[in-house]
């Protein structure tokens, strides 16, 4: 079975700053995809940024990135220039095979102005 | 067009109600999804549906009926739910079945459902 553990319940960070999320993950497959999702006070899932298992490269996207560490199967994400929009809850997720897409607990991010 | 669009955003019904919620894509994504989530807390699975075709079903109970009149409409409807079915449910939807799907899903705003 695929589970995903973050293990930080609420972060803050100030404004400007550069916060990391923290994210483990158990998978017995080799090829899977890793995903950060953002959920603000609006509601919506938002996806942030996605991850290939088979490519080594971290991926990017603006001022989010990830340290994505195969073996260590870690998939933490960081934010830089923290905006006060970046403020919401962020689950790291994680699909493989014909499996469903599994969530972590999520962690809550707090923008201090 | 590269949203999931929910309908109602809110909504509040009695234990004998029967309700519907309404999910809209026009991406032309072939998988369709609706997750229940509560309060602090990650999405839950519900169903899925693969090409018009209920392909899982979460051993979630029969008061919650999935409906996919087509490729772009996904349907819950409620009937005798109970207090603790109070949550928010959301609707997604991916390019291709599970498993095939590197592309993440994209999800809708959700429906706010609280049963008095």
């Amino acid at each position: 079975a695929q589970t995903v553990t973050q293990s930080q319940p609420e972060m803050s960070v100030q404004e400007a700053e550069t916060v990391t999320l923290s994210c483990t993950y158990d998978t017995s497959e080799s090829d899977y995809y890793l995903f950060w999702y953002k959920q603000p006070p609006s509601r919506q899932m938002i996806l942030v940024i996605r991850q290939e298992a088979y490519k080594q490269q971290n991926a990017t996207e603006n001022r989010f990135s990830v340290n994505f560490q195969k073996a260590a199967k870690s998939f933490s994400l960081k934010i830089s220039d923290s905006q006060l929009g970046d403020a919401a809850m962020y689950f790291c997720a994680l699909i493989q095979g014909a499996q469903k897409l599994v969530f972590g607990q999520g962690t809550r991010l707090t923008i201090n102005p | 067009d590269t949203e999931v669009t929910q309908t109602p955003k809110h909504l509040v019904m009695g234990m004998t109600n029967k309700k519907s919620l309404k999910c809209e894509q026009h991406m032309g994504h072939r998988a369709m999804y609706w997750y229940k989530q509560k309060a602090k807390k990650p999405p839950e699975l519900m169903f899925v549906y693969s090409y018009e075709k209920l392909s899982i079903n979460e051993s979630v109970p029969s008061r919650f009926s999935p409906e996919c009149p087509n490729s772009s409409l996904l349907n819950l409807h409620l009937h005798a739910l109970q207090p603790e079915d109070s949550a928010l449910y959301l609707c997604a939807s991916s390019q291709e079945t599970l498993g095939r799907e590197g592309y993440g899903y994209t999800f809708g705003s959700g429906t706010r459902l609280t049963v008095v």
